[in-house]
């Protein structure tokens, strides 16, 4: 079983488009993040949600939400999707505190064209 | 704010030797984990060790260890024996307790040399 699973893999789509990607963790972790990796890999955290509730929010274009549901589930939507948003995007979940860190999801490489 | 800083971009190293890879960090907390992270060609990021701030002893997971050295505020990657699996990019992380804020290095890509 998946610890966590991030949904698409790979995403190509144009200039404009909105589009979302979905994460489950079936960890009982009470924490998810959304990390963006870009083409010199460097991660940026994006968002943070503790039991449902936005806790870090970084420095990003008001493009992108996200949307926890549950504590399980944390999507990240994107609206008039540019070039720059060209990454692998990658979801993760924790415990507060937790000494093992974060457990990622494999990422999902997005593609504007 | 944090800041982790890794100054090695690339590392080269013999198969079955020993590599240290660097990571020194600033913050103010008093509180807070040190993590590093493997990441191969596939993409995935694999957590390897943990170190927390209070921890007398350094950290070891096999042939990882960490030296921790607290008042220098560095936690180098000692990786023994290399394997050619080992090639990667690993990134050094820290999470400072009171805000479960993890920030990431700009990472270092090993290549282990048959």
């Amino acid at each position: 079983d998946t610890a966590v699973s991030q949904t698409p893999k790979y995403l190509v789509t144009q200039m404009g488009n909105d589009k979302s990607i979905k994460c489950e963790q079936n960890l009982g972790h009470d924490t998810m993040y959304w990390y963006k990796q870009d083409s010199k890999k460097f991660l940026k955290i994006m968002f943070s949600y503790n039991n449902k509730e936005l806790i870090i929010n970084e420095t990003v274009p008001n493009r992108f939400s996200p949307k926890s549901p549950d504590k399980a589930h944390l999507n990240l939507h994107i609206n008039s999707l540019e070039l720059g948003d060209s990454a692998v995007y990658f979801c993760a979940s924790s415990f507060n505190s937790d000494r093992y860190g974060y457990t990622f999801g494999s990422g999902t490489r997005l593609t504007v064209v | 704010a944090q800041k982790i800083t890794q100054t090695q971009p690339g590392m080269f190293v013999q198969e079955k030797e020993a590599v240290t890879l660097d990571c020194t960090y600033d913050t103010s907390d008093p509180s807070y984990g040190l993590f590093w992270y493997k990441q191969p060609s596939s993409g995935e990021m694999i957590f390897l060790i943990y170190q927390g701030s209070y921890d007398q002893q350094n950290a070891t997971e096999g042939r990882y260890s960490l030296n921790f050295q607290k008042a220098r505020k560095s936690a180098n990657l000692v990786i023994s024996a290399s394997q050619l699996g080992d090639s990667a990019m690993y990134f050094c992380a820290m999470m400072a307790y009171n805000n479960n804020d993890m920030r990431f290095g700009a990472g270092t890509r090993l290549t282990v040399k048959p």
